[in-house]
């Protein structure tokens, strides 16, 4: 069971789009619908922003997006605010009950 | 409001036992079809999956931690608890205990997570 790889830091510009890749295996992101995203906010608990996918939770921004493609999935920030500020870690189901982690991309405005 | 609160000792000698306890408030976990999880965070590393239970006590966890970990369920305390033994120095993380909704099987997302502590493994 391998760590999700994720971009170790992706940066814009404030009004700018980003996106931030999650690459796995056909055993966890390509196998399933099952890849959710965390904004973590060193200190505090980080919190649900995608999951299924593409679902947001009730209370997050429309300008969280998600997708997948693959073996890949994406986490899409639009319109990049100060507070975007923050790492991302991405998560997929991976078979024989078991999760797993990316290694997290922080998120630079 | 549901909150989760992470505690126990913030230093552990090496071979011994880490536990921790992570207490809900605001809800109970008493005949919810919630699942429980437990994360970690090693100092400038990503997040780790260690392990879930179901309300039900069945426990599914990571394979590389499997042999090591015990999450338990006390209801009577609404507490979720974790101990991991032995324990080395690469065990030093930040651990997060966290809610994962009732959904389809596979469907594990985290949902609500308590703030984590810090545990350092050093004699």
């Amino acid at each position: 069971q391998s760590a999700l790889t994720q971009p170790a830091s992706v940066s814009g510009s404030p009004g700018q789009s980003i996106t931030i890749s999650c690459t796995g295996s056909s055993s966890d992101v390509g196998g399933y619908n099952y890849v959710s995203w965390y904004q973590h906010h060193p200190g505090k608990a980080p919190k649900l922003m995608i999951y299924d996918v593409s679902v947001r939770p009730s209370g997050v921004s429309n300008r969280f997006s998600g997708s997948k493609s693959g073996n890949a999935a994406s986490l899409t920030i639009s319109g990049l605010q100060a507070e975007d500020e923050a790492d991302y870690y991405c998560s997929s189901y991976a078979g024989s009950s078991t999760l797993v982690f990316g290694g997290g991309t922080k998120v630079t405005v | 409001q549901l909150q989760l609160q992470e505690s126990g000792p913030g230093l552990v000698k090496p071979s011994e036992t880490l536990s921790l306890t992570c207490t809900v408030s605001g809800g109970s976990i008493r005949g919810s079809s919630y699942y429980w999880g437990w994360i970690r965070q090693p100092p400038k590393k990503g997040l780790e999956w260690i392990g879930n239970i179901y309300y039900t006590g069945t426990t599914y966890s990571n394979p590389s931690l499997k042999s090591r970990v015990t999450i338990s369920l006390d209801t009577s305390k609404n507490q979720i608890s974790l101990k991991l033994s032995p324990v080395t120095a690469a065990d030093t993380a930040v651990y997060y205990c966290a809610r994962v909704p009732p959904r389809g099987w596979g469907d594990w997302h985290f949902d609500l997570w308590g703030r984590g502590t810090l545990v350092t493994v050093s004699s």
